[in-house]
């Protein structure tokens, strides 16, 4: 069965320095991967996704992604963390029924704290 | 455009209550989807729509019920609450073609007591 692990439950990193969350996903066929934000009290908002193609995605905020097959993983990066990105972060595989219906599969989500 | 809107906020109920909660989108999607998002769980899926008229059971089905009678709109329903219901819930649509990105509304906060 699909499904989609975030090893980190909560991290923290001064603002400033470098960010990366992990995801690793289970899937049988190539993947369509999302990174989604949320920061509190808000809905989801998506920061990027892989479909297919050039494996290193960028998204909003500054925000990239490296799709690994060899090691089924999509993690998150940003070269400098800034306060305002203390949020809840969700990576998510889509598990396609057909044509072009499919539902989203979410990892239990990393929370990010900044320090200043 | 508001995108996708939820109402209400927030809520409480007592135990037994029923309630209706009412997601509405302006995009013209097809799709659209209820969530309910725990401490520690993540984002399951509770039932989704592929279009008018059509609903289908999620990861956690159980204890609500749903409808789509106009294409913007997608209700979930509480028959009878409990308070391992207590969550926050959200909406989400997607269009038809193959991009399978979904737009969230802002949720709404539901307390069982």
């Amino acid at each position: 069965a699909q499904s989609v692990t975030q090893p980190d439950i909560h991290i923290t990193v001064s603002e400033g320095a470098s960010l990366e969350l992990r995801c690793n996903y289970s899937y049988g066929a190539t993947p369509y991967l999302f990174w989604y934000v949320q920061s509190p009290g808000q809905g989801l908002q998506l920061l990027l996704k892989y479909f297919s193609g050039d494996t290193l995605v960028q998204g909003i905020k500054g925000f990239e992604a490296e799709f690994k097959r060899s090691q089924s993983s999509f993690n998150l990066r940003k070269p400098s963390v800034h306060w305002s990105d203390a949020a809840e972060y969700f990576c998510a595989v889509v598990m396609i029924y057909g044509g072009s219906q499919g539902n989203l599969i979410f990892g239990k989500g990393t929370k990010l704290s900044v320090k200043p | 455009n508001a995108g996708v809107t939820q109402t209400p906020k927030f809520r409480v109920l007592k135990t037994g209550q029923s309630m209706t909660l009412l997601c509405a989108q302006d995009m013209n999607h097809e799709y659209m989807y209820w969530y309910r998002q725990d401490p520690g769980m993540g984002l399951r899926l509770i039932h989704y729509s592929v279009g008018e008229g059509t609903t289908a059971k999620g990861e956690v089905p159980d204890g609500y019920n749903v409808s789509r009678l106009k294409k913007q709109n997608f209700l979930l329903g509480l028959e009878s609450a409990a308070p391992s219901q207590t969550s926050v819930y959200f909406c989400a649509s997607s269009t038809s073609g193959r991009t399978y990105e979904q737009y969230f509304g802002p949720g709404t906060r539901l307390t069982v007591t």
